[in-house]
């Protein structure tokens, strides 16, 4: 199946730093990727749709602002975590569409644990 | 999207089958049944989906009910590499952006 890797897979930082996590498709190319926030004990919640070459769509009530999304090749989208706070920790997860399979079909990465002290 | 209720949480032994079911009684007819699960502190992987038939690969079955108001998915042997959250989503087809929007999920704890 179609790869998804996340970088990096658990990152420190300060209160006040902005933290930035990359989320590359492998073996595929992807015009669209996701972004998913999960807290302890939670199920994922969709931040953001990232677009190859156009600006990402926040879902409702994510501060585009502070979750600064780039999507600038077919591989790669970047998620950037801006004056991050303690409240911001959490499991940071991207996926992608299936190139070849049912386009209904995403494939996710392995996730990036946040943790804001 | 339509919503999806599934238990909380299920037990199975090793080495059984397990029935993972799911309710969808306001699934419309273009909606995709996906079922992805999550293992502890990994991303979700894909599992199978379907539209109207029963569907089988090498990781489960998807059984769906004639009306499609529900669906079961089945794991012929639950080993403990199973243990995970299995979600259910539906997903509208013929559109250009899928969101998945995940529910609660089911919790499956294998036991040895």
């Amino acid at each position: 199946g179609a790869v998804v890797s996340q970088h990096p897979s658990r990152v420190i930082c300060k209160s006040g730093t902005s933290v930035k996590i990359e989320c590359r498709s492998l073996d595929f190319q992807a015009t669209t990727m996701f972004w998913y926030r999960q807290f302890p004990k939670q199920s994922l919640m969709l931040m953001a749709t990232s677009n190859e070459g156009s600006k990402a769509t926040y879902e409702q009530g994510v501060e585009k602002d502070k979750f600064l999304i780039n999507h600038a090749s077919l591989t790669l989208s970047t998620l950037t975590v801006t004056s991050a706070h303690p409240e911001d920790s959490s499991f940071y997860i991207c996926s992608a569409n299936s190139p070849g399979g049912a386009r209904e079909t995403q494939y996710f990465g392995p996730g990036t644990r946040l943790l804001v002290l | 999207d339509a919503k999806t209720t599934q238990p909380n949480s299920m037990e199975s032994n090793e080495e059984e089958p397990v029935h993972l079911p799911c309710n969808h009684s306001t699934i419309s007819g273009t909606d995709y049944i996906h079922w992805y699960r999550q293992l502890p502190s990994q991303g979700p992987e894909y599992v199978i989906h379907g539209l109207t038939s029963n569907v089988n690969n090498r990781m489960a079955s998807l059984a769906i009910a004639e009306d499609r108001k529900s669906s079961t998915l089945i794991l012929h042997r639950a080993t403990l590499r199973d243990a995970a959250v299995y979600y259910c989503i539906l997903i509208a087809s013929g559109g250009s952006n899928y969101k998945l929007t995940f529910g609660k999920g089911t919790l499956l704890t294998v036991n040895p």
